[in-house]
């Protein structure tokens, strides 16, 4: 397992246009978040994922971001008609949430982020 | 809602010296847990050390080890014998524990740039 992967690692695409990203979480971790991180900020929590079901959405994730993870998977993060502000990192994290010691809660490990730059 | 507060944008040290990053944060939860994340240049986020807050002993990995006083809301970050490779963004983040009404995820602050001079 070599953790979690994120496709594509950049995007450059005109406003306006869709856009449409995807996070492949470690291997058996049932939760699956994203989040945005401008520069010189710390990353926000968009929404997350506990196989199949969205349990959380951020008032962050207006209705022209959606996000599915089929079968409990790989998850897809799209924007429709991208704007300027769009520009920022996305990145994806997966947790192995109720298989760890923890039992509450369980570390989240990122993958590299897709850059989305809008034109 | 919770804010985690990093009052340090930038922080520089000579190689193995010990630096010591601030984090505070604010919330009326009783439990919750705390980490710690690393983001080196052009890379990505990895965790360095986390707490539970219902843990009075401080979390200790390797060179990394915190400070975590509950009352004053208070997480800082002890890096001993500083290294180049340490060089990074670190990131103070906060959760809340799933309680079956959801949870928000990580709420992170700005960061703290630690440069480690040769």
């Amino acid at each position: 397992d070599t953790g979690v992967s994120q496709n594509p690692r950049h995007k450059i695409t005109k406003r306006g246009q869709n856009v449409t990203f995807r996070c492949d979480p470690i291997s058996e971790h049932n939760r699956l978040y994203w989040y945005r991180q401008t520069l010189g900020q710390g990353p926000e929590f968009l929404t997350y994922f506990q196989n199949e079901a969205q349990l959380e959405k951020s008032r962050l994730l207006s209705d022209r971001f959606s996000a599915e993870r089929p079968k409990g998977s790989f998850s897809t993060l799209e924007i429709q008609r991208t704007e300027q502000g769009d520009s920022a990192m996305y990145l994806c994290a997966s947790s192995p949430f109720g298989r760890g010691t923890s039992g509450g809660t369980d570390t989240q490990y990122f993958g590299p982020g897709t850059r989305l730059t809008v034109l | 809602a919770q804010t985690v507060t990093q009052s340090q944008p930038e922080m520089s040290v000579q190689e193995a010296e010990t630096v010591t990053l601030s984090c505070t944060y604010d919330t009326s939860e009783s439990n919750y847990y705390l980490f710690w994340y690393k983001q080196p240049p052009s890379r990505q986020m990895i965790l360095v050390i986390r707490q539970e807050a219902y843990k009075q002993q401080n979390a200790t990995e390797n060179r990394f080890s915190v400070n975590f006083q509950k009352a004053a809301k208070s997480f800082s970050l002890k890096i001993s014998d500083s290294q180049l490779g340490d060089t990074a963004m670190y990131f103070c983040a906060f959760m809340k524990p799933y309680s079956g009404g959801g949870a928000d995820g990580l709420t992170f602050g700005k960061g703290t740039h630690l440069i480690i001079q040769p």
